[in-house]
């Protein structure tokens, strides 16, 4: 079965750097986009960043653009989140998800359980 | 960052009929297909409904989603306490180069 394990999260200090990682299984990662998605504590999901599936191409929410790179490693099935110049406005838990698409139809079919990162001022 | 609007709650009675509006605009909703996601409390997402109207393997058959423009809904048929969640709607936003959700609405059964 699908498996996307989250890791790398904690508490940092204001300004300073994290790197999430991603650990994928159970089906065929080198075919897939990967996304991460972020949601602050009692909020709403946000969409952080997309690679697609050779990474090729990358997209970022405005929020972190510039802060935050996307990669991925095809042959460890890993997905990363490298975050830099943090802030507590990035207080979240930061969870991955495949993304599938088909024309004009687009999702995220499944989903990690989630990191913590805790930006502390 | 959110840009597609949800009712922030919903309600129901066991049994009853419940629906979710989901309203964005013509580079998000009104290019792409919508999709909908259950987060239970304490869980990560799931995807519930995709491509406006498909159930992914597994979800039952009282939900039920629809499109038209540049809004959305979905709809729980015989709700049951299980349903108890927040919901959100998503679609990809060319704007953006990236998915954008709803607000969320939290259903809760009575």
């Amino acid at each position: 079965q699908v498996q996307l394990v989250e890791s790398g999260g904690g508490v940092v200090q204001s300004g300073r750097s994290l790197r999430l990682s991603c650990a994928a299984s159970g089906f065929t990662f080198r075919n897939y986009g990967m996304d991460w998605v972020r949601q602050a504590p009692g909020k709403g999901l946000e969409w952080v960043a997309i690679i697609y599936y050779d990474g090729s191409n990358k997209y970022y929410a405005d929020s972190v653009k510039g802060r935050f790179t996307i990669s991925r490693d095809n042959s460890k099935n890993t997905l990363y989140l490298q975050m830099n110049s943090l802030g507590v406005e990035d207080t979240a838990v930061y969870y991955c998800a495949s993304d599938r698409w088909e024309g004009r139809v687009r999702r995220l079919d499944y989903w990690g359980q989630g990191t913590l990162v805790t930006v502390s001022s | 960052q959110s840009v597609l609007t949800q009712p922030p709650s919903a309600s129901g009675t066991p049994g009853q009929r419940v629906t979710i509006s989901c309203s964005g605009s013509s580079s998000n909703v009104g290019s792409y297909t919508v999709n909908w996601y259950q987060q239970l409390p304490g869980t990560a997402p799931k995807l519930l409904i995709y491509g406006n109207d498909q159930r992914p393997s597994g979800v039952p058959d009282r939900f039920s989603g629809s499109k038209s423009g540049t809004s959305a809904s979905l709809a729980i048929s015989g709700l049951q306490s299980e349903d108890e969640a927040d919901y959100y709607c998503a679609a990809w936003d060319d704007s953006l180069n990236g998915h954008v959700f709803g607000t969320g609405t939290k259903a809760t059964v009575l």
